[in-house]
């Protein structure tokens, strides 16, 4: 069965920089989510997008954005990176709450 | 506001022991309420989950959880744990609304010994 992909897999990136994380839903899933996981940390919620508009919003710093386009892949942009950045992305999508995750994006900020 | 909270950090059991990860929710409605498992670098797999019926659910991997309004909680057991089961372990609660976000416990890193 098809699964949430996100790429890349790994990043690393120096501060000040700026990064793409994307991520591709579940065909069918009208939702997706972004989640921060530091080292050690349980996911925050970032953000997130029902039917391509936003929907939801948590913690997420005023450097980073994101967007849902229309054929439903995320893509979460972080600019200014800082080394507190460094953390676990995860992309989710769902459908009727059940939320199945990806593998995540290793951002590393040197 | 929503909470999740689990109250044991670290657990430690002996390999083919029962095992019970504890879970306790703060919420205004009724929640959907879930258990994922997280193995080092990797993503969260999805153990089991509660909607409505039956307050005992049964999930992947030989895992169960009960629901328990009373008690506001949703604690994980297995009867038998295997090495493989070592992991972090993650309770998360949800609305019945499309687009809303997954609110997690801060997790119990499980360690089995042999």
């Amino acid at each position: 069965a098809a699964g949430v992909i996100q790429s890349p897999r790994h990043l690393i990136k120096e501060k000040r920089e700026t990064a793409t994380l994307k991520c591709y839903p579940i065909p069918r899933h009208d939702t997706v989510y972004w989640y921060q996981q530091g080292p050690g940390q349980d996911p925050q919620f970032l953000i997130s997008f029902y039917e391509k508009m936003q929907s939801d919003k948590g913690s997420i710093p005023d450097r980073f954005s994101a967007q849902q386009f229309s054929d439903y892949h995320s893509e979460l942009n972080m600019s200014s990176l800082e080394l507190g950045d460094s953390a676990l992305y995860f992309c989710a999508s769902s459908q009727i709450t059940e939320a199945f995750f990806g593998q995540g994006t290793r951002l590393t900020v040197v | 506001a929503q909470s999740v909270t689990q109250p044991d950090i670290h657990i430690t059991v002996s390999e083919g022991a029962s095992l019970e990860l504890r879970c306790n929710y703060s919420y205004g409605a009724t929640p959907y309420l879930f258990w994922y498992v997280q193995s080092p670098g990797q993503g969260l797999q999805l153990l089991l989950k509660y909607f409505s019926g039956d307050t005992l659910v049964q999930g992947i991997k030989g895992f169960e959880a009960e629901f328990k309004r009373s008690q506001s909680s949703f604690n994980l057991r297995k009867p038998s744990v295997h090495w493989s089961d070592a992991a972090e372990y993650f309770c998360a609660v949800g609305l019945n609304q499309a687009g809303t976000a997954l609110i997690f416990g801060k997790g119990t890193t499980l360690s089995v010994s042999s």
